[in-house]
């Protein structure tokens, strides 16, 4: 089955660093990553759209400046929390699919504590 | 816009016996694909069965099964024999086949198997 590996798994960091989640498609070459945030027992809530050697889509209401994504190739996205504060801190999960009309495969998830 | 609902925030039910999960979603879309997911402890994101909007027979699983009934817009997920490790969050979720599409998914439902 298809893969997806995120990392890093968690992690904690200072107020004001950045800090970078990467997403990968392991066994298949991924046409569009997808970035989520979710909150505890809350459903997931879509951050951007990214297309290889594309400028990511972001949803209404998302900082575009403040989480950078990159998808530099058809198995790579990264999303960097810029100058991350504690209200960033939350659980981001990234998908991937081949094509459009295939199911979105899920990284296992990044658990961002900002201190 | 579509959207995505479930009624039941929390859901509980006997190890071996049988659950049924409520979905109804809302577009003006013909053709699509419906998903549940299903979210453990561990957060980990995981496929449990998809539904093409065009076939009419309902997609099954082994022990998952779906209720799918277009014109009502309702597509309700049927997990026979429970089991202590069914115990996770369950996602329903839409998407559309045209351009632009995302998954979009519902508040989710927790489901705890006892027992």
């Amino acid at each position: 089955g298809a893969v997806v590996s995120q990392h890093p798994s968690r992690v904690i960091c200072k107020s004001g660093t950045s800090v970078k989640i990467e997403c990968r498609s392991l066994d298949f070459q991924a046409t569009t990553m997808f970035w989520y945030r979710q909150f505890p027992k809350q459903s997931l809530m879509l951050m951007a759209t990214s297309n290889e050697g594309s400028k990511a889509t972001y949803e209404q209401g998302v900082e575009k400046d403040k989480f950078l994504i990159n998808h530099a190739s058809l198995t790579l996205s990264t999303l960097t929390v810029t100058s991350a504060h504690p209200e960033d801190s939350s659980f981001y999960i990234c998908s991937a699919r081949r094509t459009s009309n295939q199911p979105q495969h899920f990284g296992d998830g990044t658990r961002l504590s900002i201190l | 816009a579509q959207t995505v609902t479930q009624s039941q925030p929390e859901m509980s039910v006997q190890e071996a016996e049988t659950v049924t999960l409520s979905c109804t979603y809302d577009t003006s879309e013909n053709n699509y694909y419906l998903f549940w997911y299903k979210q453990p402890p561990s957060r980990q994101m995981i496929l449990v069965i998809r539904q093409e909007a065009y076939k009419q027979q309902n997609a099954t699983e082994n022990r998952f099964s779906v209720n799918f009934q277009k014109a009502a817009k309702s597509f309700s997920l049927k997990i026979s024999d429970s089991q202590l490790g069914d115990t996770a969050m369950y996602f329903c979720a839409f998407m559309k086949l045209t351009y632009g599409n995302k998954l979009v998914f519902g508040a989710g439902t927790i489901l705890r198997v006892k027992s």
